[in-house]
């Protein structure tokens, strides 16, 4: 199985921070990750995927980079909308996501 | 869209039917795959099974002795059942659409099952 480590698990920030979240991959998964944005009683929502693609929507303030085993998800300048918790998923083999990291109000 | 629907409440030792209905494209498709995800309360999310439009299914393993997902393409849905199920099955279950190379698109709004007596 492949295991997804992200962090931090949380993270306080003030709107207009640049926050940078990681994902690890217990194996390579080329670029075969995606991140998801999820607000308290809802479901997630794609924000990235292969790594570094931006889905069709979504604020260009939001960037994927990386490949292999170690990626970023980053916030360039973050809004209020933005406070949620975030989750990668490889889908390399089968499908994992990260314990996700939740983006609290400094 | 997708919409999951089935019991809110299941007792314990018994067995979990849920259903997502998909409407405005088909199911049978190849280019995606349909697949469950499910959160239990204040927790992460935890993909549990997808099934191909050819009908190939793949299962997490920590479930695949308890979990059967199928397909209806006249019905244009998917559907889940996990057997024996306990308190630790209790959560919100989300349909979603993924699709090679995408990631998961489309999501139902999601179903909360609750495990009790």
């Amino acid at each position: 199985d492949i295991q997804m480590t992200q962090s931090p698990s949380t993270l306080a920030a003030s709107v207009g921070d640049r926050l940078t979240i990681t994902c690890r991959a217990s194996q390579s998964i080329s670029n075969w990750l995606a991140w998801y944005q999820q607000k308290p009683g809802k479901a997630p929502k794609l924000l990235i995927y292969k790594a570094s693609n931006l889905e069709t929507g979504v604020p260009p303030r939001f960037s994927g980079s990386g490949s292999g085993t170690e990626f970023t998800l980053t916030i360039s300048s973050l809004q209020p909308d933005d406070f949620a918790s975030y989750y990668c998923q490889q889908y390399y083999t089968l499908w994992t996501f990260g314990q996700g990291t939740k983006v609290e109000i400094k | 869209q997708l919409q999951e629907s089935g019991p809110g409440l299941v007792r314990p030792s018994e067995s979990l039917s849920l259903t997502c209905n998909v409407s405005g494209g088909s199911i049978n498709s190849s280019t995606y795959y349909w697949g469950w995800i499910r959160q239990s309360p204040g927790k992460g999310l935890e993909w549990i099974g997808s099934i191909y439009h050819s009908g190939r299914v793949y299962y997490t393993p920590s479930l695949k002795s308890r979990l059967t997902i199928s397909m209806d393409m006249s019905e244009n849905r998917v559907s889940l059942k996990l057997n024996s199920v306990t308190a630790a099955d209790t959560g919100f279950y989300y349909c979603a659409r993924q699709g090679h190379g995408s990631g998961s698109d489309k999501w139902g709004q999601g179903i909360l099952v609750t495990v009790s007596s």
